[in-house]
C-alpha cells in the first residue's frame, strides 16, 4: 500500500473553504483514493473516493492531479461542526488487505 | 440499524489480566479488522479478517488476538495486557473478503481502554 502524507493540523474560520493535501509518490495504478472524517470520541466514516481526476458529493470534492502523486480534499464553507480529523487511504488490488490509515489531519474550525 | 458494536466501551484492567473486547457487524460483511488509535499516530491496523476462520496479522499485531468463528463476530482478545496497551480501539468492517482500501470501512464507536 502507498504511505500517505498529510499536514499534522490545520486552522480555519467558519464559511471557508478548506483544502487538506495528501501526497501519495508510490500510488500503484490500481489504487483508489479515500477520505475518512472522525470526530472525537467516534469511528471514522467515509466522506469521498476517487480514482482520477475530481470527485463531488454533498460533502466534498476530491481533486486528483494527473500524475496521481497528491490528492486534495475540499470542504466549501466549513462550518464548527466539520471540525474533525480527516484520513487520507490509499490502496487498491493490490498484494495485500492490510489498510494503512496514516495520521491523519485535524482540521479546527473557529467561529 | 446497520451498525458495528463493540463491548465494553471503557474498560480498565491491570496488567496480565486478560480481557475480551467483542466485535459484532449486522450487515453480513466478509472483512472486519481491528485497529488502535494513539495521540500523534493515527490509526494503525492490528489483525484483519477476511472471512471465518481466515485472519492475518495487520501492522501492529503484538500481544493481541483474534478469533473468527462466526461471520458477525470479531473479538479482540488481549491475553496479557500491559501498559503499552492503553488506547483506543475500533472495530471496523467492510462488504467484500478483498479488503481493498477502496470498499467503505464501517467503523465501531470505539474502546477505550486503560491498563493499570
Amino acid at each position: 500500500l502507498a504511505k500517505t502524507t498529510q499536514p499534522i493540523s490545520m486552522d480555519s474560520y467558519e464559511g471557508q473553504e478548506v483544502n487538506i493535501t495528501c501526497s501519495h509518490n508510490n500510488i500503484a495504478t490500481n489504487d483508489y483514493i479515500t477520505w475518512y472524517q472522525q470526530f472525537p470520541s467516534q469511528g471514522p466514516r467515509f466522506i469521498i473516493q476517487g480514482y482520477k481526476t475530481k470527485v463531488t458529493n454533498e460533502v466534498a470534492s476530491l481533486f486528483i492531479p494527473a500524475d496521481r502523486k497528491s490528492s486534495t480534499l475540499s470542504l466549501p464553507r466549513v462550518s464548527l461542526s466539520d471540525t474533525a480529523v480527516y484520513y487520507c487511504l490509499v490502496g487498491g488490488r493490490g498484494a495485500t488487505n492490510k489498510l494503512i490509515f496514516g495520521t491523519g489531519t485535524l482540521l479546527a474550525v473557529q467561529p | 440499524e446497520a451498525q458495528v458494536t463493540q463491548n465494553p466501551r471503557y474498560l480498565i484492567t491491570v496488567t496480565g489480566k486478560k480481557l475480551t473486547v467483542t466485535c459484532s457487524q449486522n450487515m453480513n460483511h466478509e472483512y472486519m479488522s481491528w485497529y488502535r488509535q494513539d495521540p500523534g499516530l493515527g490509526l494503525r491496523q492490528i489483525y484483519y479478517s477476511m472471512n471465518v476462520e481466515v485472519t492475518d496479522k495487520g501492522d501492529v499485531p503484538e500481544g493481541y488476538k483474534v478469533s473468527r468463528k462466526e461471520k458477525r463476530n470479531f473479538p479482540l482478545i488481549l491475553e496479557s495486557p500491559s501498559p503499552n496497551q492503553t488506547s483506543l480501539y475500533f472495530c471496523a468492517s467492510s462488504l467484500l473478503g478483498t479488503g481493498r482500501a477502496q470498499e467503505t470501512q464501517y467503523f465501531g464507536p470505539g474502546t477505550r481502554l486503560l491498563v493499570l
